[in-house]
């Protein structure tokens, strides 16, 4: 059981698809994260977002486009992505910024064909 | 050099056996340290905080040893359901990102 929900859990698309993957918190947490797990590598911070801003994009591909419309609902909108950007998606929330503990969804997992 | 380093294992532990793993960080300013617990296709969790005193939480103790940057975790009378890879974050007060090992994934056999 879970506070924070994530769409679709299964993914696959091709390298010209458009695809957006979703996550919705019910914790009323004050901010969110997207994380990319690949296996045997340590879970990789993309976007950090605190009250529907922006205040992490740690370098990563334009392909990759995050949108918070609101403090309960993150996106990450894809386009063009390549073969090695296949793994698993993680959402998290957490009270604030700076909080330890952060609430995890159960992931997407994308594969690119 | 892996700013947070776990050895992968897996480590293949009888029922009832203690089990400890370590995990070393590079980061000297860190501050804070947390271990999270990953079932298998599942999403990690919080386990426990480690603090520099030391910490108990029934058979799990976590310990820190700041002085040779490694944090360590104890699991005692090992159980079936302890199978899980074991996630050790280090909290950079700096710019309050959590910084994530790769796991140390344990196996617990009958």
């Amino acid at each position: 059981e879970t506070g924070v929900t994530q769409t679709p859990r299964h993914l696959v698309m091709g390298m010209t698809n458009k695809k957006s993957l979703k996550c919705e918190q019910h914790l009323g947490h004050n901010a969110m994260y997207w994380y990319k797990q690949s296996a045997k590598k340590p879970l990789e911070l993309m976007f950090v977002y605190s009250l529907e801003e922006r205040v992490e994009n740690n370098s990563v591909p334009s392909r990759f486009s995050p949108e918070c419309p609101n403090s309960s609902h993150l996106f990450l909108h894809l386009h063009t992505l390549q073969p090695e950007d296949s793994a698993l998606y993680l959402c998290a929330s957490s009270q604030a910024t700076g909080a330890y503990e952060q609430y995890f969804g159960p992931g997407t997992r994308l594969t690119v064909t | 050099r892996k700013e947070v380093e776990q050895d992968p294992g897996p480590f293949n532990v009888p029922e009832g056996a203690t089990v400890a793993f370590n995990c070393t960080y590079s980061n000297s300013a860190s501050q804070s340290f947390f271990w999270y617990r990953q079932d298998c296709r599942k999403e990690p969790k919080l386990l426990m905080s480690v603090y520099s005193s030391g910490n108990e939480d029934g058979r799990f103790t976590a310990q820190l040893n700041r002085a040779s940057q490694y944090i360590s975790l104890l699991i005692r009378d090992s159980k079936l359901s302890d199978s899980a890879t074991y996630l050790c974050v280090v909290l950079i007060d700096s710019n309050y990102q959590l910084i994530w090992g790769a796991g140390t994934k344990l196996i617990i056999k009958p």
